[in-house]
């Protein structure tokens, strides 16, 4: 049974770095048919999608973020991780990790439980 | 970036009514879209993808069509469980775009 667990701290300063990381459990990130993907949530508003990664390390990011982000893949810990640069309040967000099936349509088909993290001095 | 707009933004509704949510996309989007449901406190959970193809596990009550821009999300038989929020997500292009939500509540 897949799980996904987004861990990081739930606090981060403004021009800080939010790191947070997908533990992926129950199946293997380096499934050729799957990619894996983070979605954030602002409190009270929508989704938005924020980027994908292939176990090779493909990715695809939004470009309101490319510049500040990176996501990896490290498939030996089986997990993914999303980092960015200088964030604001307007980062402040229930950050989401989830699954991509690649086969049947691009969609998330499995999400992790999200974390909510606050950019607060 | 592809523009997603549901409507209505929220509805009422009594358990066994037929509910549908519209869903339009700015551009033409095939059928790269998805429907999600997401209760207060959860993570979002997929109903429907490529437009009309029930994820395993989710009850037929739920159906979707469309394609191209104009896509409908339809529960035929409203269950106490299914008072949520929708949200549309169009997958044809990226960046990945979602809708701003349906709020379905109790009548």
């Amino acid at each position: 049974q897949l799980q996904l667990q987004e861990s990081g701290p739930g606090l981060v300063k403004p021009s800080e770095t939010l790191s947070l990381t997908c533990i992926v459990s129950g199946d293997s990130i380096s499934a050729t048919t799957y990619y894996w993907g983070w979605i954030r949530q602002p409190p009270g508003k929508g989704l938005e999608w924020i980027g994908n990664v292939y176990y090779s390390g493909t990715t695809y990011s939004h470009p309101s973020l490319k510049s500040r982000l990176t996501i990896s893949v490290d498939t030996a810990k089986n997990q993914f991780s999303l980092t960015l640069t200088s964030v604001t309040a307007a980062d402040t967000a229930v950050y989401f990790c989830a699954r991509v099936p690649v086969t049947s349509g691009w969609h998330f088909d499995s999400w992790g439980q999200g974390t909510l993290v606050t950019v607060s001095s | 970036d592809i523009q997603m707009t549901q409507s209505p933004s929220s509805l009422s509704a009594s358990v066994g009514d037929r509910v549908t949510i519209t869903c339009r996309a700015s551009q033409y989007i095939s059928r790269g879209l998805a429907w999600y449901q997401q209760k207060p406190g959860k993570a979002p959970e997929l109903l429907i993808y490529t437009a009309s193809s029930l994820q395993s596990g989710v009850p037929s009550r739920f159906s979707g069509s469309g394609s191209g821009t104009d896509f409908t999300l339809a529960i035929s038989s409203l269950q106490p469980e299914d008072f949520a929020t929708y949200f549309c997500q169009q997958t044809n292009s990226f960046p990945w775009t979602f809708g701003q939500g349906t709020k379905v509540d109790i009548k």
